[in-house]
């Protein structure tokens, strides 16, 4: 079945580095979703990506869909002490009328301040 | 406005039993999504529900199902339950789906199977 590969699996980096996660597979997807989850909160949803190519930011947040449908990347700029959490990359796809969304294991982030 | 509220927040089952977990999304919300998370296969979807319709479906097991009421109300179902089934049950909440719209998570139902 698919499967996502998220990497890396956890950061830690000083604060206003800049971060950057993937998630690759061997399968297509049609839709891209990117969540962060804070320590005992739920996850919540930073960006949806919905065609190949498509680049989007939210604040210091830029993520794309890949080319080739396969793969996916988040970067955040100039990290501050807030963006510590794990991040999970998340990929919808259509087999006949119903969609599955399969998610990457997360990428754990950790700030040095 | 209130957010997405899920009952119980804890269940302790023993192996063979059924459990009904229950979500109440957001007024006006009418995709109710659920997922499983362990600290082992991290997150899982199991299934999305909108305008009390099964929409989209992840790689679970009959023995989970759901069902949506017309008020948007959804229930999540586990028959016969396995140990492995021990887990925090997740639903969000959104207007129109899965990712088409931003969703609101519930805060969970930690489930122990013994």
């Amino acid at each position: 079945g698919q499967q996502l590969n998220q990497s890396p699996q956890s950061m830690f980096i000083q604060e206003g580095e800049d971060v950057s996660m993937n998630c690759t597979s061997s399968s297509i997807f049609n839709t891209w979703l990117w969540y962060k989850q804070d320590p005992g909160e739920g996850p919540v949803l930073l960006i949806a990506l919905y065609k190949a190519g498509e680049l989007t930011s939210n604040g210091r947040l830029t993520a794309q869909f890949g080319i080739t449908r396969k793969d996916s990347f988040l970067n955040i700029s100039a990290s501050i002490p807030s963006d510590v959490g794990i991040y999970f990359c998340a990929g919808l796809f259509y087999g006949g009328s119903q969609g599955n969304l399969i998610f990457g294991k997360g990428t754990k982030l950790s700030v040095k301040p | 406005k209130a957010g997405v509220t899920q009952t119980p927040r804890y269940l302790i089952k023993t192996r063979g039993q059924q459990v009904t977990l229950s979500c109440s999304p957001i007024s006006g919300h009418r995709s109710v999504s659920w997922y499983q998370q362990t600290p082992g296969q991290g997150l899982q979807f199991l299934f999305e529900y909108f305008s009390e319709t099964q929409r989209n479906k992840g790689n679970f097991p009959g023995r989970f199902s759901g069902r949506q009421f017309s008020n948007s109300r959804s229930e999540m179902n586990v028959s016969t339950l396995e140990l492995g089934d021990s887990a925090l049950y997740l639903c969000a909440s959104s207007l129109g789906g899965l990712a088409l719209n931003e969703q609101f998570f519930g805060p969970g139902t930690r489930l122990t199977v013994l």
